[in-house]
């Protein structure tokens, strides 16, 4: 089955460290996205992707960064310069005719600071 | 700029009962709007999509309308049920080409059985 697979599915990082959120899929989707959700405060636009080897800045991209070397991969790293990075990240894709289908989600992960 | 509003922020209804779930939106030119739920800790499902030459769009017993004049979309569900127990996400696409949505902070939706 088609779909987006997010891991790990929960990840703990240590003051000071770097970590990579890992995003995949295999809808043969040209866009990809991060978003960061937080309580109450909905869906955050981190960066996203339109092409490989090309992407954005979304609203909130300081302290992190990402590659787009490949079609179906979308990796966010989560720098130690991202101050708050305890929450959910959610990946997601769209193809062209994103108009007629929309959004597809990932799983989410689950960033705790320790 | 773009805003979504979603109110209420939580609703609890006996089973069975129909309902329906607001969003408002500030910018009328928008290119689509979607509906996701969403469970506890759990990616986020589409549930219906309108782009913006349509007035609504139904699966099974949930139906989504759109008004861009007013800026309003909304979505009904029939008959709930336990199982629809979940948040509830609008999110609108700005003019074509954008790729980016905005999304609600969401209804958060609870059937008593």
């Amino acid at each position: 089955d088609g779909g987006i697979t997010q891991s790990p599915k929960y990840l703990f990082r240590k003051e000071g460290q770097n970590v990579t959120l890992s995003c995949e899929q295999n809808l043969n989707h040209d866009a990809m996205y991060w978003y960061r959700q937080d309580p109450g405060q909905g869906l955050r636009l981190i960066y996203y992707s339109q092409i490989v080897n090309d992407f954005q800045k979304g609203d909130i991209a300081e302290g992190y960064s990402v590659s787009r070397e490949k079609k179906e991969s979308f990796p966010l790293t989560v720098t130690s310069a991202q101050k708050n990075p305890t929450a959910f990240y959610l990946c997601a894709s769209s193809s062209r005719e994103y108009n007629i289908y929309g959004y597809t989600f990932g799983s989410g992960t689950r960033l705790t600071v320790v | 700029k773009q805003e979504v509003t979603q109110i209420p922020a939580a609703l609890s209804v006996p089973e069975g009962e129909n309902l329906v779930l607001n969003c408002s939106f500030t910018d009328s030119a928008i290119y689509n709007l979607q509906w996701f739920r969403q469970d506890p800790g759990k990616g986020l499902t589409s549930l219906l999509l309108i782009q913006s030459s349509q007035r609504e769009q139904t699966s099974g017993r949930l139906n989504a309308s759109l008004d861009k004049s007013s800026g309003r979309s909304t979505l009904y569900i029939a008959a709930s049920q336990p199982g629809d127990s979940a948040t509830y996400l609008c999110a609108v696409d700005l003019f074509r080409g954008t790729y980016k949505y905005i999304f609600g902070t969401g209804t958060r939706l609870k059937v008593l059985a």
